[in-house]
């Protein structure tokens, strides 16, 4: 299939390792955040979300982390397998008059090396 | 319950040439929203659809243009095809217009202008 983000800032982790991905986000009222994971040839897969007025969220093996004072977001990736391998985009959602639209940041590349 | 499935997945058209792209949306969503991936870039926000209305709109020109039917289902028209509108264009549905839910994506058209 096509590869995604051919240039994209790639971080590499082992196999077992944590992996955290960070994004600083543009608007201070965005209210409601997405990660995602996009696998080659394929769309964006929902990995969690949080709204503005929380600070963590947890699911599966990832935590999403949201600090407003500095506008950044983060996704934490537990005991890190292969299959986590993609490029992950973390998306912010501006209730501004009209549009709900989504505004992703620019990937980043996680490369899981066994 | 079915995801999102768009077609063509793959299509080659020349420069100045229509082209027109489809959405099923997940079922039971009634609000479908196209984006536009660039190699190596996140997606970007073209517009965004609402009960057969276009809801809001990204930074594109008008021949940029869309459709949902009644069944929820959705069209993406490009007219005059650039160059530069060679991407994947993904089509997002979610359950709400204000949706927390996130939104499905699917996997998306390759469009190739030459």
């Amino acid at each position: 299939g096509e590869s995604v983000g051919l240039h994209l800032p790639t971080l590499s982790v082992q196999e077992g390792d944590n992996s955290i991905i960070n994004c600083a986000y543009s608007n201070s009222a965005s209210d409601y955040f997405i990660w995602y994971k996009q696998e080659s040839g394929k769309g964006p897969q929902f990995i969690i979300d949080i709204r503005s007025n929380m600070d963590k969220r947890q699911g599966q093996r990832v935590t999403v982390l949201l600090n407003k004072t500095v506008k950044h977001l983060s996704l934490q990736i537990a005991a890190t397998q292969p299959g986590d391998s993609a490029v992950y985009f973390c998306a912010e959602r501006k209730l501004d008059t009209g549009r709900r639209a989504l505004t992703f940041g620019s990937g980043t590349r996680l490369q899981v090396q066994p | 319950e079915t995801g999102v499935t768009q077609s063509p997945t793959h299509l080659i058209k020349t420069r100045g040439q229509q082209v027109t792209l489809r959405c099923s949306s997940q079922s039971g969503h009634n609000t479908v929203s196209w984006y536009q991936q660039a190699l190596g870039q996140g997606p970007q926000f073209i517009f965004q659809y609402y009960r057969e209305e276009e809801n809001g709109r990204g930074n594109f020109p008008p021949r940029f243009s869309g459709l949902q039917f009644p069944n929820y289902s959705s069209e993406l028209n490009v007219n005059a095809l650039e160059l530069d509108d060679s991407a994947l264009y993904l089509c997002a549905s979610s359950l709400l217009l204000d949706s927390t839910y996130g939104y499905t994506f699917g996997s998306g058209t390759r469009l190739t202008v030459v």
